[in-house]
């Protein structure tokens, strides 16, 4: 099925681990971007990619890194989990022709202990 | 600056009452507006979108949303609410760049009681 694919689904880290968050979307997208959201908070942009081979901050970008591996993938990296980073990670994918919104993908729902 | 506003955080209806959420946007362009639906513990999915023409947009499952563009206002309506509307609403917009990122509200949560 077409759409944007995030793995894994659940994980639990501890204070100061690493970890990557994968997204692949296979439906040719130029645009993909990571948010997290918290309750009440709504959803706030971490980082995006407008194209291949660009990347650019969004609101909360502090304690994350990404990788535009090619146009299908964008990975978010955690280099040192803290608390504050447990939280549901969406991964979205905008084409660029039309009026389009994003397709989102399933979420990782993050625990940092 | 917050670029969409959403004023109910919370709304509790009862099985066939009509529902309003309020959506206004502060960006003075054109603007392109999107309402999204996240059903619990799932993804957000996209329920209607206003970019030209008709100001009032049908989306899925009896859903529809007017633009009104002197109220910079792009409200939420169905008439008759279901227990399976039970959700949180998101309404976005891309700021009239349809190559751009989207600015979302805070969300609604709307629970309808059986």
């Amino acid at each position: 099925n077409a759409g944007v694919t995030q793995t894994p689904k659940f994980q639990v880290l501890k204070t100061g681990q690493s970890m990557t968050l994968q997204c692949a979307q296979d439906m040719n997208h130029n645009s993909m971007y990571w948010y997290r959201q918290d309750p009440g908070m709504g959803l706030r942009l971490i980082y995006y990619s407008a194209s291949e081979g660009t990347t650019d901050k969004g609101e909360v970008p502090n304690g994350y890194n990404v990788s535009r591996l090619n146009k299908r993938e964008f990975s978010l990296r955690l280099e040192s989990a803290a608390p504050s980073q447990t939280s549901v990670y969406f991964c979205a994918s905008r084409p660029l022709q039309g009026v389009h919104g994003y397709t989102f993908g399933s979420g990782t729902r993050l625990t940092v202990v | 600056a917050q670029s969409v506003s959403q004023h109910n955080h919370h709304v509790i209806l009862s099985e066939a009452a009509s529902l309003e959420l309020g959506c206004n946007y502060s960006y003075g362009g054109t603007v392109n507006l999107f309402w999204y639906v996240q059903y619990p513990g799932q993804h957000l999915q996209l329920l209607l979108k206003y970019f030209s023409g008709d100001p009032l947009v049908k989306g899925i499952k009896g859903f529809e949303a007017e633009f009104i563009k002197s109220k910079f206002s792009f409200n939420l309506r169905k008439p008759s609410v279901q227990w399976s509307d039970t959700a949180e609403y998101f309404c976005a917009t891309d700021r009239g760049s349809t190559l751009g990122r989207l600015y979302f509200g805070r969300g609604t949560q709307l629970t309808v009681w059986p």
